[in-house]
């Protein structure tokens, strides 16, 4: 059974730093692993997908990474903005009806 | 429509009643999923449909939960005889034909007293 592991649950950092939030998954046979943004009270907004033959992908200033082997993906939010805070979590696409996996989660405060 | 719309955002019931959660996808998406998601949680699989059908409920977590998607658009999401530990964001999902590129719509905030 597929687990999603992110890790710390929250982090608070001050406006403008380069960030990495962490994510490990279980099992590497995965179809695709996904980033997700959610803000409080909200929906999910899908920042970024990354297949399994693919090892990053970036829009804007974000740039996730993905290593099957090691079960690890990373995203890195570059010169952050308070805008940014929010919470961010991954899930591994195990292509069994694309059903996702997610993990608990990373709740980001960026400060002026 | 724009974007998947779920109704009603917040729903308040007694405990022991039934309620319904609906989801009306984006406009031509053929697959749809429910996730639940608990305080502190991401969210779980509950059920997935391709078209009318419920190709996957291995996430319903007891005959309690049903879902139906008769005319493979709208999509209710039934819960009878409700409990406390019910309590959740109910998210609705959709996309193209499976396989990632997921919308997620706002979710119904159910609690259950």
């Amino acid at each position: 059974k597929q687990e999603v592991t992110q890790i710390p649950a929250a982090l608070s950092v001050p406006e403008g730093e380069n960030l990495v939030l962490n994510c490990s998954f279980t099992d590497s046979a995965i179809y695709n692993l996904q980033w997700f943004r959610q803000d409080p009270g909200k929906g999910l907004t899908s920042l970024l997908l990354i297949q399994s033959s693919q090892r990053e992908q970036t829009s804007g200033r974000l740039n996730a990474s993905l290593d099957k082997s090691s079960g690890r993906s990373t995203l890195y939010i570059a010169a952050s903005q308070p805008g940014d805070s929010a919470t961010y979590l991954c899930a591994a696409d195990t292509g069994a009806n694309s059903k996702l996996t997610f993990g608990k989660g990373i709740t980001l405060s960026v400060r002026p | 429509g724009a974007g998947v719309s779920q109704t009603p955002s917040n729903k308040v019931t007694e405990k022991g009643k039934y309620v319904e959660l609906r989801c009306d996808p984006i406009s031509g998406h053929t697959a749809l999923y429910w996730y639940r998601q608990s305080l502190g949680q991401g969210p779980e699989f509950l059920i997935y449909f391709q078209g009318t059908g419920a190709a996957d409920d291995s996430g319903l977590p007891n005959d309690r939960f049903f879902a139906v998607r008769p005319e493979g658009s709208v999509s209710t999401l039934k819960i009878q005889r409700t409990e406390r530990g019910d309590s959740a964001v109910y998210l609705c999902a959709s996309s193209f034909q499976g396989g990632g590129g997921y919308t997620f719509g706002s979710g119904t905030r159910l609690t259950v007293v």
